[in-house]
C-alpha cells in the first residue's frame, strides 16, 4: 500500500517563503504530485514531479528525491489567497493517486 | 477546453434513502474518470475510478456503486445511505491512458445524511 506524511498546518507572514514537506511510502513510484485546495473548493493540480530534482512553476515550486522518498512544495513571496490547504499524492503501481492528509496554510498579513 | 460539472451541489438525504450523484465532463473524450470522498479536514479516498465505458474498479469495499453508462458520464449511487456516508464527493478527470497524475476536478457535491 501507500502512505503519506506531511504537516497538518503550517503558519507563515506574507511576502515569507514556506516550505511544505512530505515523505511517502509506496509499493511502486511512478511520480509525486501537489494540489491546492481552498475552503469549500474543489482540489486544483500545482505541479508533478516524476524525476528527481526541482520543477518551478512562478512562485511555486516543487522538488523531489526518490531515493530519500521525499518532496517538498516550496512557495515564494507568499500572498494572502495563498492560504489554503496543500496536498500531495503519489502515484503509485496501480498509477492512481493516493492523497496525504494535507497541510493547511496560513498566512498572516 | 474541458469543463467537469457535478450536482447536486449540496444534498441533505435520509438514513436509509437512496442517492444518485451525477458527474459529466465536456471537451475531452474517453477520460479516465474517479469518484473520491472527503472527509471534513482530511484527505481524499478514492472510491472508483473508470477507464471507459462500463469498465469500474473500486477501491473501498462500501454501500456504494459507480457506473459509467456513457464515455463522459459517471454516476455515484447507493441504495441506502449510511449516517458515515455524509461527505463531500469530488468527481475528477484525467486525460487518457497512463498519465492519472494530473486530475481536474468537479466543484464537488456535499452529502449530509441525517
Amino acid at each position: 500500500g501507500q502512505s503519506l506524511e506531511q504537516p497538518s498546518e503550517v503558519t507563515a507572514v506574507e511576502g515569507a517563503i514556506v516550505q511544505i514537506n512530505c515523505t511517502y511510502q509506496t509499493s511502486g513510484f511512478y511520480g509525486l504530485s501537489w494540489y491546492q485546495q481552498h475552503d469549500g473548493g474543489a482540489p486544483t493540480f500545482l505541479s508533478y514531479n516524476a524525476l528527481d530534482g526541482l520543477e518551478e512553476t512562478g512562485r511555486f515550486s516543487s522538488f523531489l528525491s526518490r531515493s530519500d522518498s521525499y518532496g517538498y512544495l516550496l512557495l515564494q513571496e507568499l500572498q494572502m489567497k495563498d492560504s489554503a490547504s496543500y496536498f500531495c499524492a503519489v502515484s503509485g503501481s496501480a498509477r492512481q493517486l493516493t492523497f496525504g492528509s494535507g497541510t493547511q496554510l496560513t498566512v498572516l498579513p | 477546453s474541458q469543463t467537469i460539472h457535478q450536482w447536486p451541489a449540496t444534498l441533505v438525504q435520509p438514513v436509509g434513502s437512496p442517492l444518485s450523484l451525477e458527474c459529466t465532463v465536456e471537451g475531452t473524450s474517453n477520460p479516465n474518470l474517479y469518484w473520491y470522498r472527503q472527509a471534513a479536514g482530511r484527505g481524499l479516498q478514492l472510491l472508483f475510478y473508470s477507464i471507459g465505458i462500463g469498465q469500474i474498479s473500486s477501491e473501498v469495499p462500501q454501500n456504494l456503486s459507480a457506473s459509467r453508462p456513457q464515455d463522459r458520464q459517471f454516476i455515484l449511487s447507493s441504495k441506502k445511505l449510511l449516517l458515515s456516508d455524509s461527505g463531500f464527493y469530488l468527481c475528477a478527470w484525467s486525460a487518457p491512458g497512463l498519465s492519472q497524475e494530473t486530475q481536474y476536478f468537479g466543484p464537488g457535491t456535499r452529502l449530509l445524511v441525517l
